[in-house]
């Protein structure tokens, strides 16, 4: 198993309070993601990294921010949570060649966010 | 932009039946292509993956061809267990290894 772990795994968190999730890997692996998971959705990609301090958004980025510092640590803020942000979220990283589209990412075990 | 597009579910199969779960897809340029599989309460896990026309992937007795001229990859599973119930899916790599999923498909399999 990829050495990705994700913090918390399971949170309630009021309207309108910031959240940070944590995604920590060792593998030293370049590309780091954040997705999010709905039923009827699959997963739907909101930021990923390509390298320290390099980021960018993905298809559903509004109200989420990331930062990474480290190469092992990428962060993943709701600025102010909304129901609609109830959802489940994955970190996922790669060791890419930006090139390659054959490159296997690999996932984190979730983490289950409820607004309320 | 890319999409990926799987049939509808939920699928229920007896156990040792031949499996198939349709996958198509959009895309510019010559995109890798994935089936990934999510067990209750875990994270999704690769399957297979092909990253040319014509590759076929195979993993614990799944298989799925690469085809550019019907832009398809379907998975199939010639006799499926209990164990393989999970939710399915389909998708595919552009730039940066970003992936577009399709919708998943949960698959149960009674004994």
């Amino acid at each position: 198993d990829a050495g990705i772990t994700q913090s918390p795994r399971h949170k309630v968190t009021e309207t309108g309070t910031p959240v940070t999730l944590r995604c920590h890997q060792t593998e030293n692996h370049r590309y780091m993601y954040w997705y999010r998971q709905d039923p009827g959705h699959g997963l739907r990609l909101i930021h990923y990294s390509y390298g320290v301090k390099d980021t960018d958004k993905g298809e559903v980025s509004d109200g989420y921010s990331v930062s990474r510092s480290k190469t092992e640590d990428f962060l993943l803020t709701l600025e102010s949570a909304t129901s609609s942000q109830t959802s489940v979220y994955f970190c996922a990283i790669s060791e890419s060649q930006a090139s390659y589209s054959g490159n296997t990412i690999y996932f984190g075990e979730g983490s289950w966010l409820t607004v309320v | 932009g890319n999409s990926v597009t799987q049939m509808e579910g939920p699928v229920t199969l007896s156990e040792e039946a031949f499996l198939t779960i349709n996958c198509t897809y959009t895309a510019t340029g010559y995109p890798s292509l994935f089936w990934y599989v999510q067990y209750p309460g875990e994270g999704l896990q690769l399957l297979l993956k092909a990253t040319k026309a014509d590759d076929k992937g195979s993993n614990k007795g799944f298989e799925a061809t690469y085809r550019k001229e019907t832009t398809s990859f379907h998975l199939e599973k010639g006799s499926v267990q209990v164990s393989d119930s999970a939710v399915y899916f389909c998708a595919l790599s552009g730039a940066n290894s970003k992936l577009t999923f399709g919708k998943g498909i949960t698959l149960s399999v009674r004994p």
